[in-house]
């Protein structure tokens, strides 16, 4: 089954709308993070945000929000106001405490597309 | 502090030679990750070492093996190469001190592109 279920899976929008990328996750561990990753086309994964599975609340920072929800297992990522720059895929992975040590769990990534 | 480093950067080799990805961590990380990317497959975890130590393996076979020096720099090799074996290659250090579990954040590097031919 799979575990992380990111079911977009090309945005294709124009600068300066909003944009929010959908992350459905399943897990039976009670001790979990969640993270969301972006990877531009150098290849690089530059890390966004992790969230652990005790904290529901949901964060800001700048232009990007996150909105954690146990109830609906989601973890949805939402760029305001996008950019040029913001072209990239996008990636939300979970670390389960029964998975061991550093061991993500990669979605198939959303591929955003911001045109001018 | 300068970013996970991983050389070389391109690799084209051919079927059933053997290959050597190598990693430099964050300085100070002590836990260094590898996942192989494929189009197909997407990103897959391959293992993770702390203190020379692997403490973590995904599903992969047996050609696929790493090692930790004890400068917290990493080794992974591939050998007898498959033309399913083209991938990016990507790196990825963290603390490693956070304790069991998934309490890391994992910075990567920009990865090893290899071609199998």
């Amino acid at each position: 089954a799979q575990k992380v279920t990111q079911a977009q899976t090309e945005i294709s929008v124009v600068e300066k709308e909003d944009v929010t990328l959908d992350c459905v996750y399943e897990t039976r561990d009670t001790t979990y993070y969640l993270f969301w990753y972006k990877q531009p086309p150098s290849g690089e994964l530059v890390f966004l945000i992790r969230r652990n599975s005790f904290d529901e609340q949901n964060e800001i920072s700048g232009r990007y929000s996150w909105n954690f929800q146990k109830s609906t297992s989601s973890f949805n990522f939402t760029i305001t106001a996008s950019q040029v720059v913001d072209s990239a895929v996008y990636f939300c992975a979970l670390s389960e405490f029964s998975g061991g040590y550093n061991k993500l769990i990669f979605g198939a990534g959303t591929r955003l597309a911001v045109h001018p | 502090k300068a970013g996970v480093t991983q050389t070389p950067r391109y690799l084209i080799k051919t079927r059933g030679q053997q290959v050597t990805l190598s990693c430099s961590p964050i300085s100070g990380h002590r836990s260094v990750s590898w996942y192989q990317q494929t189009p197909g497959q997407g990103l897959q975890f391959l293992f993770e070492y702390f203190s020379e130590t692997q403490r973590n393996k995904g599903n992969f076979p047996g050609r696929f093996s790493g090692r930790q020096f004890s400068n917290s720099r990493s080794e992974m090799n591939v050998s007898t190469l498959e033309l399913g074996d083209s991938a990016l290659y990507l790196c990825a250090s963290s603390s490693g001190l956070a304790g069991a579990g998934p309490t890391d954040t994992q910075y990567f590097g920009p990865g090893t592109r290899l071609t199998v031919l």
